[in-house]
C-alpha cells in the first residue's frame, strides 16, 4: 500500500522560474494538505484541499502560490517566479476523512526547493 | 488562536538516558494532541496521538499523556537509544472542520553512545 508520493524530491529552480510540485495522496483518501518547512524552522500549514475544491487556504502567500487537486491526477502546488526566500522543503500530508478529531494525516517524504 | 509551544533543542542525551520534551499548548477547546518525528532527510511520520484529556499514547517506547489541567503533552522515552536521534514535532488540530495541524518548531535530539 503505498504512501504518499511527492515528486520530484528535489527540485533546483532559478530565480524567476516556476516550480510545480507533485502530490499523490493514499490510496483511498481524497483530502490533501501542504505545508512548508523554512529552514531551522517547523512546519507551517500552507493549503487544505479536496478534490476540485480549495477548503481552507488561510496559510498560502497572496500572490504567486497556488494549489489545485483536479478529479483524476495528483495534487499541484505552483510557484511562479520563485524567490530564494521560498527555498524549503514542501510537504503534502493526506487523510481518507474531512474533519473528523484525531484523524491521523500521513506526511509525505518532501519536496526539497532550491532557488538559486 | 490555537498555538503549540515546544522545548527548544538540541537535547544531547547519552545512550539509555531517560528523555523528556516539553510540550504546551493553547487552544480553544480540547483537540487532539501529536507527536511527530522526522529522521534527517525524510517526512514527517506519527510517533503518537491522544485524542482526549488524560488519553496517553504510546508507541516504541516513547509515552504522552494529554493533561489538560497543565495543558501539556510531554514526551518521555525510558531509554533512548542512538537510532532515536531526530527532529521531534508536538502538533494539535487546528480546529474548525479538518484535521489541519498546528506544529511547534520542533526539537532536535541527538543520542550518543
Amino acid at each position: 500500500n503505498a504512501g504518499v508520493m511527492q515528486n520530484p524530491r528535489h527540485l533546483v529552480r532559478r530565480r524567476g522560474q516556476e516550480a510545480r510540485l507533485r502530490c499523490s495522496p493514499m490510496k483511498g483518501h481524497s483530502h490533501v494538505y501542504w505545508y512548508r518547512q523554512l529552514p531551522e524552522e517547523g512546519l507551517k500549514f500552507m493549503v487544505y484541499l479536496q478534490k476540485e475544491n480549495i477548503i481552507d487556504e488561510s496559510g498560502m502567500p497572496k500572490e504567486r502560490f497556488s494549489a489545485e487537486f483536479p478529479k483524476e491526477g495528483p495534487s499541484i502546488l505552483r510557484i511562479q517566479q520563485v524567490v530564494r526566500g521560498d527555498s524549503a522543503a514542501y510537504f503534502c500530508a493526506s487523510s481518507p476523512k474531512e474533519g473528523l478529531p484525531g484523524n491521523t494525516i500521513y506526511f509525505g517524504e518532501g519536496s526539497w526547493l532550491t532557488v538559486v | 488562536g490555537n498555538s503549540v509551544t515546544q522545548m527548544e533543542g538540541p537535547v544531547t542525551l547519552s545512550e539509555e538516558a531517560f528523555l523528556t520534551i516539553n510540550c504546551t499548548y493553547t487552544a480553544t477547546g480540547y483537540p487532539s494532541l501529536f507527536w511527530y518525528v522526522q529522521y534527517p532527510g525524510e517526512g514527517l511520520q506519527l510517533l503518537l496521538k491522544a485524542t482526549k484529556a488524560d488519553d496517553k499514547g504510546s508507541n516504541k517506547g516513547f509515552e504522552a499523556t494529554y493533561r489538560k489541567e497543565t495543558t501539556s503533552f510531554h514526551l518521555e522515552k525510558g531509554s533512548v537509544q542512538v537510532s532515536d536521534s531526530a527532529v521531534y514535532f508536538c502538533a494539535l488540530e487546528g480546529g474548525g472542520a479538518t484535521n489541519k495541524l498546528i506544529f511547534g518548531t520542533g526539537t532536535l535530539l541527538a543520542v550518543q553512545p
